[in-house]
């Protein structure tokens, strides 16, 4: 059973912070990883995806991948209370397979 | 930007009543979608499509079918609804090679009484 792990949270951090979030997956063949952020009633907004070992930053988010260790994080700078959400990890092995694979999410909580 | 879209935020049907849920995407992908998500559970995947007529079922395809005779259109349907697929349902969509990236739509929270 492929899985991705996530820690539920919730994550609370100051207004201002880095925020860290987390997730594990099992699958080494996976090879797509993406983060998701998703509002409380809302649909699921990407906000980020990552093929490659390092880091790849977009404005304040930052995804990290390390597929030696099958970990990917993603860290987010000068955490606003808009930033409150619940943050889905998810994997794809990308050889056109249907499967993406989600975990429950971490919810995050920016206190101002 | 990516579109993709659906036909109704909230739906309210009875138990027994068969459900439509169509949805849109504007970006030519190849590959459709369809999930439920549930407290705890997480997204599930209910079915997926690849090309027009073609369809694979996902982890929970019971209860459920599809359709999608155009490309940009791909629908569920509840063929007879029961209380437990009370549920927010989401589509997606993404390109099948190159760029992996799936886009949802805004949902649609189905209520079955």
């Amino acid at each position: 059973q492929k899985e991705v792990e996530q820690n539920s949270g919730p994550l609370s951090v100051p207004e201002g912070a880095i925020a860290s979030l987390n997730c594990t997956y099992s699958d080494r063949v996976s090879q797509s990883f993406f983060w998701y952020r998703q509002y409380s009633g809302k649909s699921p907004e990407l906000i980020m995806s990552i093929y490659s070992n390092g880091d790849k930053e977009d404005g304040r988010f930052t995804a990290q991948l390390n597929k030696a260790s099958q970990y990917v994080s993603l860290l987010i700078r000068d955490s606003q209370p808009s930033d409150s959400a619940t943050y889905l990890c998810a994997v794809n092995e990308a050889s056109g397979t249907y499967k993406y694979i989600f975990g429950t999410g971490t919810r995050l909580k920016v206190l101002a | 930007d990516v579109k993709v879209t659906q036909s109704s935020r909230y739906l309210v049907k009875r138990t027994g009543e068969k459900v439509f849920l169509e949805c849109v995407q504007d970006m030519d992908h190849e590959n459709m979608f369809w999930y439920r998500q549930d407290p705890g559970l997480g997204l599930r995947l209910i079915y997926f499509s690849y090309d027009v007529k073609m369809k694979e079922k996902g982890d929970i395809p019971e209860g459920y079918s599809v359709s999608r005779e155009k490309k940009e259109r791909f629908s569920l349907i509840l063929e007879s609804a029961s209380t437990n697929q009370t549920s927010m349902y989401l589509c997606a969509s993404s390109f099948s090679s190159g760029n992996y990236e799936q886009y949802f739509g805004p949902g649609t929270r189905l209520t079955v009484t």
